[in-house]
């Protein structure tokens, strides 16, 4: 059966550090991966999206890493803070709209 | 750009009644429109797929006709839980995508809060 896994610890990280959430699928060909940030009690928040053929996207002080060999993604958020906090959800599409969502990282960025 | 607005933010219900919650894109068009449910520490799941004129499409072991979906217009769809019970109780969230396809992102609601005592 298709499987997206997230960290399910809590990822503790000191302020100004590159924090790194990693993203694993199986059984899964998705044709887009998406990254998105949810606080507590909100619905999420669009960061990225990395398509297929792609194998790195950068936005600002986010990086998303795309591996389809590794059925892996990464996803950076270079000199945290602590505005940095929140649960990050990846979500694979394989290419007709339909999300599926992993469980989300939660991360914690310390002063 | 890109809004959706969800209402309300939290509602709580007796047993047996039922519950409406709207979804609006403000400042776009959306022929589709995605409802979600998410328990506490867990991912969201896609309940249904709402099509602007036509009907709901539901993922598997989704109750239709308790979980009723009506996407009147371009802007507007409805998600009605019928007949709740407590174990309905979970955070209910919708999308939409200003493009078709939703291949740039999906836009959320802030999502509802349903408690069912």
């Amino acid at each position: 059966s298709q499987k997206i896994e997230q960290n399910s610890e809590a990822l503790n990280i000191q302020e100004g550090k590159t924090a790194t959430l990693t993203c694993n699928y199986t059984n899964y060909s998705p044709a887009y991966l998406q990254w998105y940030r949810q606080d507590p009690g909100r619905g999420p928040v669009f960061l990225l999206l990395i398509r297929e053929n792609e194998k790195e996207k950068r936005k600002e002080r986010l990086k998303v890493t795309f591996d389809t060999t590794l059925k892996q993604s990464l996803f950076h958020i270079t000199a945290s803070q602590p505005a940095d906090s929140a649960t990050y959800l990846c979500a694979l599409d394989p290419g007709y709209s339909t999300l599926t969502f992993g469980k989300g990282t939660m991360l914690l960025v310390s002063p | 750009g890109a809004v959706v607005s969800q209402h309300p933010s939290w509602v709580i219900c007796k047993s047996g009644t039922s519950v409406k919650i709207e979804c609006r894109s403000l400042d776009f068009q959306a022929t589709t429109m995605f409802w979600y449910r998410q328990f506490p520490k867990q991912s969201l799941m896609l309940m249904a797929t709402s099509n602007e004129g036509s009907k709901a499409t539901y993922e598997q072991g989704v109750e239709k006709d308790k979980f009723l979906i009506n996407h009147a217009s371009l802007t507007l769809s409805t998600l009605t839980v019928t007949s709740a019970h407590p174990e309905d109780s979970s955070f209910y969230i919708c999308s939409a995508s200003p493009r078709t396809g939703g291949h740039y992102g999906y836009t959320f609601g802030s999502g509802t809060r349903l408690t069912v005592v």
